[in-house]
C-alpha cells in the first residue's frame, strides 16, 4: 500500500519567516495531494490541494509545490503569523473507486513571536 | 448549516461495551468515509464507502462495521469495546473519491 513520509515532525520558526513541510510517497499512481491543518481540538481542515498535472499552485500566503518524478511535493507558508500555529498534514490519493486519504504523520507547526 | 456532523461528540464507556457513532452529510456528496486519529495524532483510513463499493482497511479488526442507511449517512458500530479503541474518530465525505474530502468536527471515543 502506499506509504507517506512527512518531515519535520517538529518545526519552529519566528513569526514572520516562512516555514517549509515535505512529504514524499511510494504509489507513483497517486494524484491528488492535499494540504490539511488542524487546530487543536478541531478537524482537519483542506488548506491547499495540488492535481499530478500541476507542478505548482499558490494562494495566498500558502503554496504547493510537487515533483512527481522524485515523488515529493511540499508545503510553503510565507510571512507566518500566530493563527498558522497548528499540526499540518500531507496526504495523497491515487483517486478512483472509493479510495480515501493516506496521510502523514503530521507536523506541529509552532510561530514564535 | 454544518456541511459534516457526527454525534456524540464525547463517548466514555467501559469494555467489552457495543457502541455506535453517527455520522451525516448535507453536502450531496457521493461518497464518505470513517477515520481514527490516536493520541499521537496520526490519522488512518479505516473505511471508505459510496453507493457502489466499501474498502475496508486490512487492519481494522472486525469488530468495527460501517453501516450507510442512506447516501447522506455513514454510521459506525463498534462491538466489545476495547482499551485500544480509545482514539478520536472523524468521520468525511467527498464528492469525488478521495478528492476535497471535508471532515466531521470528531468523537472522541474514551474506553475505559
Amino acid at each position: 500500500g502506499e506509504n507517506v513520509e512527512q518531515h519535520p515532525s517538529t518545526l519552529s520558526v519566528q513569526e514572520g519567516d516562512s516555514a517549509v513541510i515535505k512529504c514524499t510517497y511510494s504509489d507513483s499512481a497517486s494524484n491528488y495531494f492535499p494540504w490539511y491543518k488542524q487546530e487543536l481540538g478541531k478537524r482537519p481542515q483542506l488548506i491547499i490541494d495540488i492535481r499530478s498535472n500541476v507542478g505548482e499552485k499558490k494562494d495566498q500566503r500558502i503554496a504547493v509545490t510537487l515533483n512527481k518524478t522524485a515523488k515529493h511535493f511540499s508545503l510553503h507558508i510565507t510571512e507566518t503569523q500566530p493563527e498558522d500555529s497548528a499540526v499540518y498534514f500531507c496526504a495523497v490519493t491515487a483517486g478512483g473507486g472509493a479510495d480515501g486519504l493516506t496521510f502523514g504523520k503530521g507536523t506541529h507547526l509552532i510561530i514564535q513571536p | 448549516d454544518t456541511a459534516v456532523s457526527q454525534t456524540p461528540k464525547y463517548l466514555v464507556t467501559q469494555m467489552g461495551n457495543d457502541k455506535s457513532i453517527k455520522c451525516e452529510q448535507n453536502l450531496g456528496h457521493d461518497t464518505m468515509y470513517w477515520y481514527k486519529q490516536d493520541s499521537k495524532k496520526f490519522l488512518k483510513i479505516m473505511f471508505s464507502y459510496n453507493n457502489k463499493e466499501l474498502i475496508i482497511n486490512e487492519t481494522v479488526p472486525n469488530r468495527f462495521s460501517p453501516k450507510s442507511p442512506d447516501k447522506a449517512h455513514l454510521n459506525l458500530h463498534i462491538n466489545s469495546l476495547e482499551l485500544g479503541d480509545s482514539a478520536v474518530y472523524f468521520c468525511a465525505s467527498s464528492q469525488e473519491a478521495g478528492i476535497e474530502a471535508f471532515f466531521g468536527q470528531g468523537t472522541r471515543l474514551t474506553v475505559v
